[in-house]
């Protein structure tokens, strides 16, 4: 059974600077690993597929990178509507979804 | 556009039934692998079930919090995904929001909100 960790739990910062939020996977991955953002309200939105590749309409500011079983989402510099939840999700080949337990990203 | 709505949420009385709908639009909805993920308030996402596209077997899979309680079934005519639930219990209390994947891009509905309630 794949299990998603996410850390931290909560990061308070402030608009302007750099978050690093992290995912690592009980089992090496290989592909179909994502990102995601959730407002207050909201359905989740797609930042982040297949690791590293950007959604469309994404800001650059977003990055994802890692393999293996580590994997980070960067905002490069936070925007006052960037504070919200983050989940990162892993997909297997049988397309059972397996979803990290959150970060909020919150004002400091 | 690829679209996902979803309906038939509302209150119910524990040991009740509901059946939720996800009309899909945008996409070639009969080779899709549609899924379930539901969100109890104030907490994270839960996978809940899958079904794959007829021509991949058409094999639905559950988590265990509801194997033998829910089913997934399609409507590829209608472009529609449904979630059967049976024997609501308080803690299926949730937004169940359909998601699938198109060209390797997830895509998720706006939800809809099941209580349960006595």
């Amino acid at each position: 059974e794949m299990v998603l960790t996410q850390s931290p739990v909560t990061l308070s910062l402030s608009p302007g600077e750099r978050a690093t939020l992290s995912c690592r996977t009980s089992h090496i991955v290989t592909n179909y690993l994502c990102w995601f953002q959730q407002k207050p309200g909201q359905a989740p939105r797609l930042l982040i597929y297949d690791a590293s590749n950007r959604a469309t309409g994404i800001p650059a500011r977003f990055s994802g990178s890692g393999s293996g079983t580590d994997f980070t989402l960067t905002i490069s510099s936070l925007e006052p509507e960037d504070f919200a939840v983050y989940y990162c999700q892993y997909r297997d080949n049988w397309g059972v979804l397996t979803f990290g337990g959150g970060t909020k990203v919150d004002i400091k | 556009e690829v679209q996902l709505v979803e309906s038939g949420g509302g209150l119910v009385k524990p040991g009740e039934s509901l059946r939720l709908s996800c009309a899909a639009s945008g996409f070639t909805f009969s080779k899709a692998w549609m899924s379930w993920v539901r969100q109890a308030p104030g907490e994270g996402l839960e996978w809940i079930g899958r079904i794959k596209s007829k021509s991949d077997g058409g094999t639905i899979d559950y988590a265990a919090p509801v194997q033998g309680r829910f089913t997934i079934s399609r409507d590829d005519s209608k472009n529609t995904v449904f979630l059967q639930m049976n024997s609501l219990q308080t803690e299926d209390r949730a937004v169940y929001y359909c998601t699938t994947v198109v060209e390797r891009l997830g895509y998720w509905g706006h939800g809809t909100l099941v209580t349960v309630s006595s």
